[in-house]
């Protein structure tokens, strides 16, 4: 029963263009929403995240979009630059249980 | 501030050993976590702790144990390893309360043979 999902397992995208990975949940007792960033053999890092009362978040060139009536957020990351090449996971918490479910992961590719 | 750090990076085991993982934070964090991550999944929770002398069982507990005795500290004990805990072991840790956003550790790459 995967809670959170990550429908496209890689991305590729030119250099300077939008990226858009996207993420679909289906418990509507998740309450904040979390992008992560992932390097090959390091830990994930936190990029942004977004509370389910708001439906967007800025931070610099990373927007999260919540549509919660679609049960699906996004993250676009505009321009996209060679090193925003990594994993992306999202990440979900329960408002019951407080713990983080995580999508599978998107792999992303800028090419110069 | 080193952050969240774990040891060791890398570890063979044999099927039946038992070792442990360490995981030391240095944020003053009250919440820590251990995940693991089999190949094109997401992170699954083993255990999680909210304080010291406080620990519970997260998705996928079987065949693992943990302590935290201190706030800094949060080891994750293997006992008779098989080979469907080779995985990446992952230490996290969080202030808590309102604040959701965990922080990770580098991590601990496992292999059981």
């Amino acid at each position: 029963d995967q809670q959170v999902k990550q429908n496209s397992p890689s991305l590729s995208v030119q250099e300077g263009r939008i990226s858009i990975l996207n993420c679909d949940y289906t418990n509507s007792m998740f309450d904040y929403f979390l992008w992560y960033k992932k390097y090959p053999a390091e830990g994930p890092t936190f990029l942004i995240s977004i509370s389910s009362i708001k439906d967007k978040n800025e931070d610099g060139r990373f927007t999260v979009f919540l549509n919660k009536s679609a049960k699906h957020l996004s993250l676009h990351i505009v321009p996209s630059q060679p090193g925003d090449s990594a994993v992306y996971f999202c990440a979900a918490r329960s408002s019951n249980t407080g713990k983080l479910i995580f999508g599978q992961g998107t792999t992303l590719q800028v090419k110069p | 501030n080193a952050g969240v750090t774990q040891t060791p990076k890398f570890r063979i085991l044999k099927i039946g050993q038992s070792m442990t993982l360490q995981c030391t934070q240095d944020m003053n964090h009250n919440y820590m976590y251990w995940y693991r991550q089999d190949p094109g999944m997401g992170l699954k929770l083993i255990y999680y702790s909210v304080g010291a002398g406080i620990t519970d069982k997260g998705e996928v507990p079987n065949g693992y144990n943990v302590s935290r005795s201190t706030t800094e500290d949060f080891p994750l004990r293997l006992e008779l390893a098989a080979p469907s805990q080779t995985s990446v072991y992952f230490c996290a840790s969080s202030p808590g309360q309102t604040i959701y956003e965990q922080y990770f550790g580098p991590g601990t790459r496992l292999t059981v043979t």
